[in-house]
């Protein structure tokens, strides 16, 4: 089931443009967390709010939650040419005293040189 | 270097040939995971283990078994794989926070990439 889906799924900026990817989601969340995928190669994570949370910053990330709204979004600033490769949101919802954490579909970011 | 490590990396295999991909992680993570990757699809979770000898489906365990005898290790085990898991595999591992939430962050390994004939 999709839980998170990001916005947009395709975006291409030129270096030292700031990047900025949305993920709504449908139900009630513990936390959100983004992670980044290089070409074909395993995620990483980059950063987690908890649902209590509004905002959080990690060196040139900036990640936003509304849970009024049911999104997030992830700024990228200052964008390099490394930091091309796909964003995913994944949410972490509690069932039945079982987390669970789904992933949406990504955004694929291009950095332009 | 805490990491997790997943091999084959790439596996070319036919219908019905059994087939195991290790994974093993080096961080005394209790609680770990595999998924696959397809476009359009996301990630999806095959099987999942809370610690040793514990484990439960994930979304999509069909055509899958996995065991954990091991705390680090975390095979996922295909007997008779057919076309439609040809996929990118992902094993994944975390520790287990306050109150028992297992999805901290999510340690990945660098995948594996499996083709059936």
């Amino acid at each position: 089931s999709q839980q998170g889906e990001e916005d947009p799924q395709a975006l291409s900026i030129q270096e030292g443009e700031n990047a900025t990817m949305n993920c709504s989601y449908k139900t009630s969340i513990n936390n959100l967390q983004w992670y980044r995928q290089n070409s074909g190669r395993g995620l990483v994570h980059l950063i987690l709010i908890r649902s209590n949370e509004r905002e959080k910053h990690s060196g040139r990330l900036r990640v936003t939650l509304d849970t009024s709204k049911k999104s997030s979004s992830l700024l990228i600033t200052a964008s390099r040419a490394a930091d091309t490769a796909s964003y995913f949101c994944a949410t972490v919802t509690r069932s039945y005293n079982t987390d669970k954490l789904i992933f949406g579909t990504g955004t694929r970011l291009q950095v332009f040189p | 270097e805490a990491q997790v490590t997943q091999n084959p990396r790439y596996l070319i295999t036919v219908t019905g040939k059994k087939l195991t991909v290790t994974c093993s992680q080096n961080m005394n993570h209790e609680y770990m995971s595999w998924y696959r990757q397809d476009p359009g699809l996301g990630l999806r979770q095959i099987y999942y283990s809370m610690n040793v000898e514990v484990t439960d489906k994930g979304d999509v365990p069909e055509g899958y078994k996995v065991s954990r005898k091991e705390k680090r290790n975390f095979p996922l085990i295909l007997e008779s794989p057919s076309p439609n898991q040809t996929s990118l595999y992902f094993c994944a591992s975390s520790r287990v926070g306050a109150g028992g939430s297992v999805y901290n962050e999510q340690f990945f390994g660098p995948g594996t990439r499996l083709t059936v004939l």
